[in-house]
């Protein structure tokens, strides 16, 4: 079964810096897909970033990027320049691929609040 | 382009009530996804649909739950005999099928208080 692990009940972070959330993942899966969304105090969940488990590239999306380890199976996200509109909460999300087709079901870790101070 | 649109946005209900939420995906989408989410939790997978065929659904998805996607369109999720522990919020997300990328993306939520 996929699991998703985010140790970081709570972050904090000065504006303007940068900050790190952590990601480890489990699965059998050799294919599969991981993904980050930020979910602001309104509820809605927005998409960050995608990492493909075959990509060999880390993942790059404006001020977020993903630091992608497969031998360690983390997925951290870095947001560089921190502003006072990323305080959230953030999720990593992980998706099975098989034969090239996506499956339905995201798993979602348990979530950090990060915390942007002025 | 519209997002994903729920609603109501927000809904209470006495206990043994049923509800009904609608969630109208991004057009061009086929595939839809429910999720619930309780207070500090991360969301939980219920159920998807490619098109108007529900293709997987959750354990969590009791015998009082069912959801629809009569056309392929818009999709609702009925709870039948509410119980307090149904309060959460219920989140919907569409997005194109058959691709490895394959983003979904989420609604506002409805959340639901069962009293």
């Amino acid at each position: 079964a996929q699991k998703i692990t985010q140790t970081q009940p709570g972050m904090f972070v000065q504006e303007k810096e940068a900050v790190t959330l952590d990601c480890t993942y489990d699965t059998s899966d050799q294919s599969y897909g991981l993904f980050w969304y930020k979910q602001p105090s309104s509820g809605e969940m927005i998409f960050l970033i995608y990492q493909g488990s075959y990509d060999e590239q880390n993942a790059t999306e404006g001020r977020y990027s993903l630091n992608f380890q497969k031998s360690r199976k983390s997925a951290n996200l870095l947001i560089s320049a921190s502003q006072l509109g990323d305080s959230a909460m953030y999720f990593c999300a992980m998706r099975e691929t098989r034969g090239g087709t996506s499956y339905g079901k995201l798993t979602f870790g348990q979530g950090t609040i990060l915390t942007v101070h002025p | 382009d519209t997002g994903v649109s729920q609603d109501p946005r927000h809904k209470i209900t006495k206990r043994g009530q049923n509800v009904t939420f609608r969630c109208d995906p991004i057009s061009e989408h086929n595939r839809l996804y429910w999720y619930r989410q309780t207070l500090g939790q991360g969301p939980e997978f219920l159920t998807y649909f490619q098109n108007e065929a529900q293709l997987e659904k959750s354990r969590l998805l009791s015998d009082r739950f069912s959801a629809e996607r009569p056309k392929g369109s818009f999709s609702t999720l009925e709870i039948q005999r509410t119980e307090q522990g149904d309060s959460a919020m219920y989140l919907c997300a569409s997005s194109l099928g058959g691709l490895a990328k394959n983003i979904q993306y989420f609604g506002a939520g409805t959340r639901l208080s069962v009293l």
